[in-house]
């Protein structure tokens, strides 16, 4: 069974730094892409990047690009997505997904979402 | 910016028929657009129901069915159940980036 499963609930300072995970399993993981897709409040879903675990390549919204960082270390078969300054406006539920591109298919799979709180 | 436009709201009879539609900011949404539709319910991930315009996965329920219509992207819910009230957003592809729409809640009243 193909599952990702993503890291527990954060809750942050602004200007601090934060890296979430997204562990894969029952699937090659350097055979399709994963991106990312945040969620704020009561709002719609907004893609924010992919990553190619065999290359590491990676391909950012241009909302996104400069803003976070995606990377994945295939060894432990995990995605990550980090921050380096965080602000409130980071404030938001944020998706991993499996994302067969090739195959037309993007976002298959959904890992269970981690919720980012940034406040003071 | 790009921006993909869906319904912001819909309601339907139990068993009746409603469909959803995506538009593009750039213009008619053709198959190279690669179409994806994803149902959300409240306090759960996004599950994917239609890829490529009008493919569904081994659990997509088969009263879902996607297409192309008027220019648009179209996701029909046929015999509508109370379980099928959720959000639905489409998902368009532009040469190497995507764009989800703004999303539909969809009532069963």
């Amino acid at each position: 069974e193909v599952q990702l499963v993503q890291s527990g609930a954060e809750v942050k300072k602004p200007g601090e730094s934060l890296k979430i995970s997204c562990q894969t399993s029952g699937y090659s993981f350097t055979t399709y892409w994963i991106g990312w897709v945040r969620q704020m409040p009561g709002k719609g879903l907004e893609w924010m990047g992919f990553i190619y675990p065999d290359d590491s390549g990676t391909r950012y919204s241009p909302s996104f690009e400069g803003q976070v960082t995606i990377s994945a270390d295939k060894s432990i078969t995990t995605a990550y997505l980090q921050w380096s300054s965080l602000k409130a406006s980071d404030t938001a539920m944020y998706y991993c997904a499996r994302c067969p591109l090739r195959e037309k298919r993007p976002f298959d799979i959904w890992g269970q979402g981690t919720m980012v709180t940034v406040s003071s | 910016q790009t921006v993909v436009t869906q319904e912001p709201s819909l309601t339907v009879s139990p068993g009746g028929t409603v469909t959803l539609t995506c538009a593009s900011s750039t213009g008619a949404v053709t198959s190279g657009y690669y179409p994806n539709w994803f149902q959300q319910k409240p306090g759960q991930a996004p599950r994917t129901l239609i890829y490529d315009t009008s493919n569904k996965h081994s659990w997509t329920p088969a009263r879902f069915s996607g297409s192309l219509l008027g220019g648009k992207a179209a996701l029909t819910l046929s015999g509508v159940q109370p379980e099928d009230e959720a959000e639905y957003y489409c998902l368009l592809y532009y040469g190497g980036a995507y764009v989800f729409g703004t999303g539909t809640k969809v009532t069963v009243l």
